[in-house]
């Protein structure tokens, strides 16, 4: 079985300063682990991924992610917010590794970006 | 990247009555497609897998018999939610894999939210 755990509900941060949203997971296998993110009343975008490759991904709009197996963290960050990056984000893993086939979703996160 | 169109992306309709949604993907062949379903401030949780040609796959506490999913082409597959309810008021989304080498990518569409008044 697999599972995401999304650490925080809610993140408020200023505009300007860095963005940490945390992720554990936990898998039978070697896990896909993505994050995504969605906009009010919107659909999902991918923000980056995880399949084995490097352990630092860097995504979209200036986001990364680093997969830390010891930890079973994949941890969100940005170094700098912007207000359009308020929003929900989703941790997410795919189990078996790769296929997508079936995701589970964590509970989500909602940044909030203040001036 | 790849496209996957959802329709309606809103609609309200009364109880008693039944409500299809439309997910297509607009630049590639989809064999599996998936419905999620997400209720407000809550995360997405996965009710059916959807298998082109085939019957749909359901998750354990999803009733077969009120989402009716057919996935009749490589490119469509329809969620229908029969005799509506308020409690069936929730944001649908689907998604579909596209084989990419070894791996397959999820691509979601814009989502649908339901309101049954």
């Amino acid at each position: 079985a697999q599972s995401v755990t999304q650490l925080d509900s809610h993140v408020s941060v200023s505009e300007g300063t860095p963005v940490l949203l945390r992720c554990n997971y936990s898998s039978s296998y070697s896990p896909s682990l993505f994050w995504y993110v969605q906009h009010p009343n919107k659909g999902l975008q991918l923000l980056l991924k995880y399949t084995s490759a490097a352990t630092l991904v860097k995504g979209i709009n200036g986001f990364e992610a680093e997969f830390k197996k010891s930890e079973t963290s994949f941890h969100l960050t940005k170094p700098s917010a912007h207000m359009s990056d308020a929003a929900e984000y989703f941790c997410v893993v795919s189990d078996p590794a790769g296929t997508a086939s079936k995701l589970t979703f964590g509970t989500g996160t909602r940044l909030q970006v203040t001036l | 990247g790849a496209v996957v169109s959802q329709h309606p992306s809103w609609v309200i309709c009364k109880s008693g009555t039944s409500v299809k949604i439309e997910c297509r993907s607009l630049d590639f062949q989809a064999t599996t497609m998936f419905w999620y379903r997400q209720f407000p401030k809550q995360s997405l949780m996965l009710m059916a897998t959807s298998n082109e040609g085939s019957k749909a796959t359901y998750e354990q506490g999803v009733e077969k018999d009120k989402f009716l999913i057919n996935h009749a082409s490589l490119t469509l597959s329809t969620l229908t939610v029969t005799s509506a309810h308020p409690e069936d008021s929730s944001f649908y989304i689907c998604s579909a894999g596209r084989p990419k080498g070894v791996n397959t990518e999820a691509f979601f569409g814009q989502g649908t939210r339901l309101t049954v008044v």
